[in-house]
């Protein structure tokens, strides 16, 4: 299985927002809505911001949101923080019973 | 929340088995949740190595499958990766992580450091 291709770096002003991709096939993204986001900071496990495609768990900032169109899901955050200054990365359950990551998208606030 | 531990050896030698334990705190091994581990390559992306469920169902990584083993111990609420035949390429940090169900990885251990080395 391919890893989803995300973009290797996004970055923004405070206040502004950016939006990451998640590219797949039909075979993964586009067949679930099992797509989940994470937010990794340097030496620290990752953390669920946004699952099954768009929804927000609790404790996660609504600055952050996703969604989906065929198979490519998408990251966005606005309000951008200098927090926010991370790893982030998508996955996928695929239609043979296994998850696939996304390649990472280093996140810069300038 | 479910809290995650990992366990094991910090240095493998080549052609050798990587065993690791993770430790499961505030829920059962036998609730209805799937277990998993995961890797990452020091300075690289994420890496899902496979899943099980306490029933003894579970899938894994196709370019892991020969070399992989997951188990569940209900006595001790743990589970297992084995890993085995490693070479320098599976240094990584290796963690145990939660799915419900819903497809996310919802709760992860701090990881645990394993270095292939003579």
């Amino acid at each position: 299985q391919s890893a989803l291709t995300q973009p290797a770096s996004v970055s923004g002003s405070p206040g502004q927002s950016i939006t990451i991709s998640c590219t797949g096939t039909s075979s993964d993204v586009g067949a679930y809505n099992y797509v989940t986001w994470y937010q990794q900071h340097p030496d620290k496990a990752p953390r669920v911001i946004i699952s099954e495609v768009s929804n927000r768990p609790s404790g996660v900032s609504n600055r952050f949101s996703g969604s989906k169109s065929g198979n490519t899901a998408s990251l966005t955050i606005s309000g951008l923080q200098a927090d926010d200054e991370a790893d982030y990365y998508c996955s996928s359950y695929t239609t043979s019973d296994t998850y696939v990551f996304g390649t990472g998208t280093k996140v810069t606030v300038v | 929340q479910v809290q995650l531990q990992e366990s094991g050896p910090g240095l493998v030698k080549p052609s050798g088995t990587l065993s690791l334990t993770c430790g499961v705190s505030l829920a059962s091994i036998s609730g209805h949740v799937w277990w998993n581990w995961l890797r990452q390559p020091p300075g690289e992306g994420l890496e899902w190595i496979g899943q099980i469920h306490h029933s003894g169902g579970g899938s894994s990584n196709p370019s892991l499958k020969s070399r992989v083993t997951i188990s569940v111990d209900k006595s001790k609420n743990e589970f297992s990766l084995n890993l085995n035949s490693v070479t320098a390429a599976d240094t990584a940090v290796y963690y145990c992580a939660s799915n419900p169900g819903t497809g996310q990885f919802q709760y992860w251990g701090q990881g645990t450091l394993v270095t292939v080395s003579s």
